[in-house]
């Protein structure tokens, strides 16, 4: 079974702390993702990585960066935490080719930004 | 901007029925389509994926594809109240790259006894 886990389930932090969020996956997944879940928009992505070191902004990019040092990991980062970045974070992770590129997701991170 | 239009629902069938959740997108280039059950405070789950036109069957799960109207549907036959979730549908790129998926905001299935 593909397996997504994330640092934290619930996150607390105050406006303007540099928050790191750490995804890691046992696939052996290229590609990595970064999403936020809000109420009424949905799921939109982030950052997204396909490879190590590599990196290429989603849709809603602004006040985040991420890092992949690693295959395994892949972090976002919130240089200062702002109260309309308070939202749940998924992570997923997928296969670049073949038949079975769909991303499996983690079990999320709420984060409440105060 | 690529667009996955769900209806937001609810949709509420009798346990035992059919429920049918549809879901339209916009880019024509789509070709990976998948539907995701969220249950409340949890992350999605992939349920079914469907590349192709036509019918795919898993289970209670059907998926149905029409890329000339760009509709993608998702029947559950014998609805259980284990079902009442909401569903997702995302569309993506060609299988081979990218896989970058855009996401419907989802139909919230209710399954009442």
């Amino acid at each position: 079974d593909v397996k997504v886990t994330q640092s934290s389930r619930y996150l607390v932090k105050r406006t303007g702390e540099k928050v790191f969020l750490e995804c890691v996956q046992d696939m052996d997944h290229e590609n990595m993702f970064w999403y936020r879940q809000d109420p009424g928009l949905g799921l939109r992505l982030i950052y997204f990585s396909y490879d190590v070191k590599m990196k290429e902004k989603g849709d809603i990019p602004e006040g985040y960066s991420v890092s992949r040092e690693k295959k395994e990991r892949f972090s976002l980062i919130l240089e200062s935490a702002s109260t309309n970045q308070t939202s749940m974070y998924l992570c997923a992770s997928s296969y670049h080719r073949g038949p079975n590129v769909m991303p499996y997701f983690g079990p999320g991170t709420r984060l409440t930004v105060t | 901007q690529k667009e996955v239009e769900q209806n937001s629902g609810p949709l509420s069938v009798p346990e035992g029925a059919i429920a049918s959740l549809n879901c339209t997108y916009s880019d024509r280039g789509s070709q990976s389509f998948f539907w995701y059950r969220q249950y409340s405070g949890k992350s999605p789950e992939l349920i079914m994926f469907i590349y192709s036109n036509g019918d795919k069957e898993d289970g209670r799960f059907t998926a149905q594809l029409n890329k000339a109207s760009q509709y993608v549907s998702l029947l559950i036959r014998d609805s259980q109240p284990s079902d009442s979730a909401t569903y997702l549908c995302a569309v993506g790129g060609a299988p081979g790259g990218g896989n970058k998926l855009t996401f419907g905001t989802g139909t919230q299935l209710k399954v009442e006894l």
